[in-house]
């Protein structure tokens, strides 16, 4: 079946430092690929999503590029602020055509972000 | 406000004793689905449903059981809970989960249930 690996965690950088989070995939299909974030205390929201090969998605300075031949989706900012302390959770949906597109997450990456 | 609620936000209880977590969307979204996230194990999906009356199995539903008999509604029922269902519920919805629309999923805040 498919599935997301992610870096393990907990990552602690500090403030202004680059940031990468590993993700990987395996799927029977062509999935689309997201990143969700969960603040402390707070359900997931979606974070940035690509929808095929070579595809960027971006948003709030993160961006991720959809590698088919990778089989990759890493997330990565340039500049990493306290308020980006989170967990954040890779992911795909997937499913056969024109059926449903069952959602697989991956483990959560906690990401520390020191002053 | 576009929002996913569920209720309670914290539960404590004793093993075998019914329980109902609720969740409601104000979204109008067909797709409904609860989650339960334990520390190294991720998100794992408990049940999920396409459209009123239509409810399925997820990868761990044993123990859980669900109902939508209305869009809005998506409720969670633990009829005999047990220790190893201590965990973190979320529930999340989306417009439409069918192949070739990577619609996201809303979350709600979470229910973080304890069976003693």
């Amino acid at each position: 079946g498919d599935s997301v690996t992610q870096m393990e965690g907990p990552v602690t950088l500090s403030e202004e430092a680059f940031l990468t989070i590993n993700c990987t995939y395996t799927a029977t299909g062509y999935p689309s690929l997201f990143w969700y974030v969960q603040y402390p205390g707070e359900g997931l929201q979606l974070l940035l999503k690509a929808t095929k090969a070579d595809d960027k998605g971006s948003n709030k300075g993160f961006e991720a590029t959809y590698r088919k031949e990778t089989t990759s989706f890493h997330l990565e900012k340039g500049s990493v602020q306290v308020s980006d302390s989170a967990v954040y959770f890779c992911a795909l949906s997937d499913g056969p055509s024109g059926g449903y597109q069952k959602v697989t997450f991956g483990t959560g990456t906690k990401l520390q972000v020191i002053p | 406000e576009a929002q996913v609620t569920q209720n309670p936000r914290y539960l404590i209880t004793v093993t075998g004793k019914k329980l109902t977590v609720t969740c409601s969307q104000n979204m109008n979204h067909e797709y409904m689905s609860w989650y339960r996230q334990d520390p190294g194990l991720g998100l794992r999906q408990i049940y999920y449903s396409m459209n009123v009356e239509v409810t399925d199995k997820g990868d761990v539903p044993e123990g859980y059981k669900v109902s939508r008999k209305e869009k809005r509604n998506f409720p969670l029922i633990l009829e005999s809970p047990s220790p190893n269902q201590t965990s973190l519920y979320f529930c999340a919805s989306s417009l439409s989960v069918y192949v070739g629309q990577a619609y996201e999923q809303y979350f709600g805040p979470g229910t973080r249930l304890t069976v003693t």
